[in-house]
């Protein structure tokens, strides 16, 4: 049972930003939302999480939204090196840590 | 500061071999954890290691797989009398802390057994 819903692919402009949708429509609410993205043929890369507030770093944000059953991931400039499959996932702080990723977003960032 | 960081990058071997796969997870880091990932697949779970306590070793495949964790902090994956099918990428992650925390990813293992 797929937990979230991504969609299977989307182009971006490089410079311009990139909003990723996340649909957890069955969340719970001890569940964390977590983004990974694998650029090909290396390690997935952890980039952001959060609970019910938005959340930034210095990779990406994170906007929840208030029912938490979808979130966006934005990359505020994408550049040629975002371009990766991201992964959308929810998993509880508490033993819970048997990821697993589902088919993700093939984002490409085009010139 | 250094990521996870993992040996060999990439191995190719003969059917019936034993190999090794090597990790050295982030400083600091007291619990370890072991994927595979084969072509178009997800991520497989194989195990985990934290801290002193008896490791997590549900996801492993066979009996022909083991891995260790010496002095809490490297690891070496085992694969004996390696099959055709147990061709993947193996990713090693670490995580500051137990089953909570984030984990993050090294660059892998690609393992070909021809």
């Amino acid at each position: 049972d797929a937990k979230t819903t991504q969609p299977p692919s989307m182009d971006c402009a490089e410079g311009r930003a990139a909003n990723l949708p996340c649909n957890h429509s069955t969340i719970s609410g001890n569940e964390y939302v977590y983004w990974y993205r694998q650029i090909h043929s290396q390690g997935p890369q952890y980039i952001i999480h959060g609970l019910k507030n938005n959340e930034t770093n210095e990779m990406a944000s994170l906007i929840i939204t208030e029912d938490r059953k979808s979130s966006t991931l934005i990359l505020p400039h994408a550049t040629l090196r975002d371009t990766a499959v991201y992964y959308c996932i929810v998993r509880v702080l508490n033993n819970d840590y048997k990821l697993s990723f589902g088919a993700g977003t093939t984002v490409t960032v085009r010139a | 500061g250094a990521g996870v960081s993992q040996s060999p990058s990439n191995k190719v071997t003969e059917k019936g071999k034993d190999v090794e796969l090597r990790c050295d997870p982030i400083s600091g880091h007291t619990a370890l954890y072991w994927y595979r990932q084969s072509l178009g697949q997800g991520l497989e779970f194989l195990i985990y290691f934290q801290g002193n306590s008896a490791p997590d070793k549900s996801g492993l495949p066979s009996d022909r797989f083991s891995a260790e964790r010496t002095g809490g902090s490297v690891s070496t994956l085992t694969i004996q009398r390696t099959q055709q099918e147990d061709s993947a990428v193996y990713l090693c992650a670490s995580s500051f802390g137990g089953s909570s925390e984030t984990q993050y990813f090294g660059p892998g293992t690609r393992l070909l057994v021809l």
